[in-house]
C-alpha cells in the first residue's frame, strides 16, 4: 500500500517554464513533508521542506504548496533551468509518537530542456 | 557538511555469495538507514538503526541483515546473494533532535548480482 503517492514519473518541461510534481498521502498523522532532489549519479539531498501549519514555502524558485484538507502538497519549480534536470522525491514521515523516519514517494524524473 | 560514504560505487557479485556493503557517516549521526532505489518504485527501506548495536527491519528486509559495531558505520550483508537484489543501494543517516531532522545520503553502490 502507498502511503505517499507522487505524480507524475517524468516531465519533460521547456527552459523557464513551471515544472510542477504532485503528491498524496493517506496517514492523517504525517507532520513533515518535504522533498529531495536526486542528480545523476549521486544521493539523493534535501532541497525543501513544510510542516502543515503553513500552506506555502518558497525558496528561491522552488515553491512547495500544501493542501492538508486535501492531505495534497506540490512541488512548483518557477523558471525551470536545464540544471534542475533530476529525480525529485516527496516524503512524508510523523515525528512525536511516530518514527521520524520519511515514507517516499516512487520519484519524479524531471527534464528542462535547453 | 555532512558527509556519508559508501564503500564502493559499482560492485559485481556472483548468485549465492555473501555480499558486504559498507557506510561510514562523519557527523556523529545516530540514525543510520540503508534503502534500495529501483526504476519506477522509488526508495525502499530496508533496515534502520537508531544506536550502535541497535537495528530494526523496514519494510523489505527478507534476504538481508545488517551491523552495527560502531556508531559511524553501517553495514548492509546480503547473505546469499540473488539476481532480483541488483540495484542501486544508497545509505542515509540523520541527527536525534528536536523535531524531524533530514537524511543525508551517500552516493549509492550500484550492485549487479550475475
Amino acid at each position: 500500500q502507498q502511503q505517499v503517492k507522487q505524480s507524475p514519473q517524468s516531465l519533460i518541461v521547456q527552459k523557464g517554464g513551471i515544472s510542477i510534481i504532485n503528491c498524496a498521502y493517506e496517514n492523517t498523522a504525517f507532520d513533515y513533508f518535504p522533498w529531495y532532489q536526486q542528480f545523476p549519479g549521486k544521493g539523493p539531498a534535501l532541497l525543501i521542506a513544510i510542516r502543515p501549519d503553513v500552506s506555502e514555502k518558497k525558496e528561491g524558485r522552488f515553491t512547495i504548496s500544501f493542501n492538508k484538507s486535501a492531505k495534497q502538497f506540490s512541488l512548483h519549480i518557477m523558471d525551470s533551468q536545464p540544471g534542475d534536470s533530476a529525480t525529485y522525491f516527496c516524503a512524508a514521515s510523523r515525528g512525536p509518537g511516530g518514527s521520524y523516519i520519511p515514507t517516499f514517494g516512487r520519484g519524479t524524473s524531471l527534464i528542462v530542456h535547453p | 557538511d555532512v558527509k556519508v560514504t559508501q564503500s564502493s560505487r559499482y560492485l559485481v557479485k556472483r548468485t549465492g555469495e555473501k555480499v558486504f556493503l559498507e557506510c561510514v557517516q562523519d557527523m556523529d549521526h545516530e540514525n543510520m538507514f540503508w534503502y534500495r532505489q529501483d526504476p519506477g518504485l522509488g526508495l525502499r527501506l530496508i533496515y534502520f538503526s537508531y544506536d550502535v548495536k541497535m537495528k530494526e527491519k523496514g519494510d523489505i528486509p527478507e534476504g538481508y541483515s545488517v551491523s552495527r559495531e560502531k556508531k559511524e558505520r553501517f553495514s548492509l550483508i546480503l547473505e546469499s546473494a540473488s539476481t532480483n537484489q541488483t540495484s542501486m543501494y544508497l545509505c542515509a543517516s540523520s541527527a536525534t533532535g528536536l523535531g524531524n531532522q533530514p537524511q543525508h545520503f551517500g552516493d549509492g553502490t550500484r550492485l549487479s548480482i550475475l
